[in-house]
């Protein structure tokens, strides 16, 4: 049973690039939620898709946007990089109104801005 | 807004002695899930502990209870015969019960020695 799979495990940027990263949820769900978890800090909600639309959104700017495909993975991508972007980003999956079975977290994506 | 509070930053424990590690939180909701997620060094957020804000009775896991106190608004997380493999960080962590999935709010989180 695959779990919850991101890529790339790391990544270097320079202020100003653009970035991509990818979430392949666990086998049999269909929601995705990506947080932001800056080091020594707990995880901070960016958003979350279903149905491949966004559904619930944090408080994070206009430049991290998302997507999410047909076979439910999906996509964050964040414009503009600014040296405060440096953080890891970790997707978790679940299934829609099955709120008393938790999230399933991947490994994570180390971003860094340069 | 929900928020929620782990006001120690870092504890550390002898192998085989119990520890306990502190969360407050704030909401308005009356029906809502609360967790402890483990996260060691290799990133991975692990689900350690869930209890529904609807049952009276704390949660077990094996070595790990909780202390949930509804009126205070207070989530304690009890290891039992602590061992060097619960060396991580821990998460507190609230989430509303709705119909469909919601977000998880997280607490600054606690970093767990276990000293041999």
């Amino acid at each position: 049973d695959a779990g919850v799979t991101q890529s790339p495990t790391h990544l270097i940027k320079t202020r100003g690039q653009q970035v991509t990263l990818r979430c392949s949820p666990k086998s049999g769900h269909d929601t995705v939620s990506w947080y932001q978890q800056a080091l020594g800090q707990g995880p901070q909600f960016i958003f979350q898709y279903y149905e491949e639309e966004e559904r619930q959104r944090g408080n994070f700017p206009d430049r991290f946007s998302g997507h999410q495909f047909p076979n439910y993975s999906s996509e964050l991508n964040v414009n503009a990089l600014l040296l405060g972007d440096s953080a890891l980003y970790l997707c978790a999956s679940s299934l829609v109104g099955r709120t008393n079975q938790p999230q399933h977290f991947g490994d994570g994506t180390r971003l860094s801005i340069l | 807004a929900q928020t929620v509070t782990q006001s120690q930053p870092e504890m550390s424990v002898q192998e085989a002695e119990t520890v306990t590690l502190s969360c407050t939180y704030d909401t308005s909701e009356n029906n809502y899930y609360l967790f402890w997620y483990k996260q060691p060094p290799s990133r991975q957020m692990i689900l350690v502990i869930r209890q529904e804000a609807y049952k009276q009775q704390n949660a077990t896991e094996n070595r790990f209870s909780v202390n949930f106190q509804k009126a205070a608004k207070s989530f304690s997380l009890k290891i039992s015969d602590s061992q060097l493999g619960d060396t991580a960080m821990y998460f507190c962590a609230f989430m509303k019960q709705t119909g469909a999935n919601s977000k998880l709010t997280f607490g600054k989180g606690i970093t767990l020695s276990v000293r041999p």
